[in-house]
């Protein structure tokens, strides 16, 4: 156990429906980050906070994806009008800034979409 | 000995010997690399880190080596353990961590499976 948690672990759902998957990051950590990976590959950045600012958004993020971070501690990743090519591992990071660059992932949330 | 499985490449090898994965790096400005371990339904573990202004660096039982030369980052893992099956990926960093950027990249993994 990292110490960052997402919830829910798994997600079944139908195509054209909206989720929201939440992360809560290591308490300390103001850095936040979003990757989503599917089977056989390696994690795909999405975005990434600074506290509660998103800094950082990939061309993977289209506009049926949104992230937030309000209060720069646990953060939201909502889809909407799912598709089945949204069926992914959701991973959600945490790290501090500067030099100590380790990021610690969380259990992800396995989204299904029927 | 090594095969190529239908998504992952997989290095399969016995309790006790030593295991070696290898990984080619895309960008030649990546300055930070990091190897993870990913575990059946868990996120990808930190192993350990290197900079690029390094060519090996050690930790507990594994050890990475960087040859800048021709991008290429491999990691040992000595007297493997049945534990130690997972699958592994490299990840760099792109920009250099002082532009404030962390966005890792990874490569494809190696799926390591150690026999008793």
């Amino acid at each position: 156990d990292t110490g960052v948690s997402q919830n829910p672990r798994h997600k079944i759902t139908k195509r054209g429906q909206n989720v929201t998957f939440r992360c809560d990051p290591i308490s300390e950590h103001n850095r936040l980050y979003w990757y989503r990976q599917t089977l056989g590959q390696g994690p795909e950045f999405l975005t990434y906070f600074q506290n509660e600012a998103q800094l950082e958004k990939s061309r993977l993020l289209s506009d049926r994806f949104s992230a937030e971070r309000p209060k720069g501690s646990f953060s939201t990743l909502e889809i909407q009008r799912t598709e089945q090519g949204d069926s992914a591992m959701y991973l959600c990071a945490s790290s501090l800034p500067g030099p100590d660059y380790e990021q610690y992932f969380g259990p992800g949330t396995r989204l299904t979409v029927t | 000995g090594e095969s190529v499985g239908l998504h992952l490449p997989t290095l399969s090898v016995q309790e006790g010997d030593n295991s070696i994965i290898n990984c080619a790096y895309s960008n030649s400005a990546s300055d930070y690399f990091i190897w993870y371990k990913q575990e059946s339904g868990k996120g990808p573990q930190f192993i350990i880190d290197i900079r690029s202004n390094m060519d090996k660096r050690q930790g507990q039982r594994v050890t990475v080596l960087l040859n800048k030369t021709v991008k290429h980052l491999s990691l040992q893992i000595a007297a493997t353990q049945p534990g130690d099956s997972a699958v592994y990926f490299c990840a760099e960093i792109p920009h250099a961590m002082n532009s404030g950027y962390s966005t890792l990249t990874f490569g494809k993994g190696t799926m390591l499976l150690v026999s008793p």
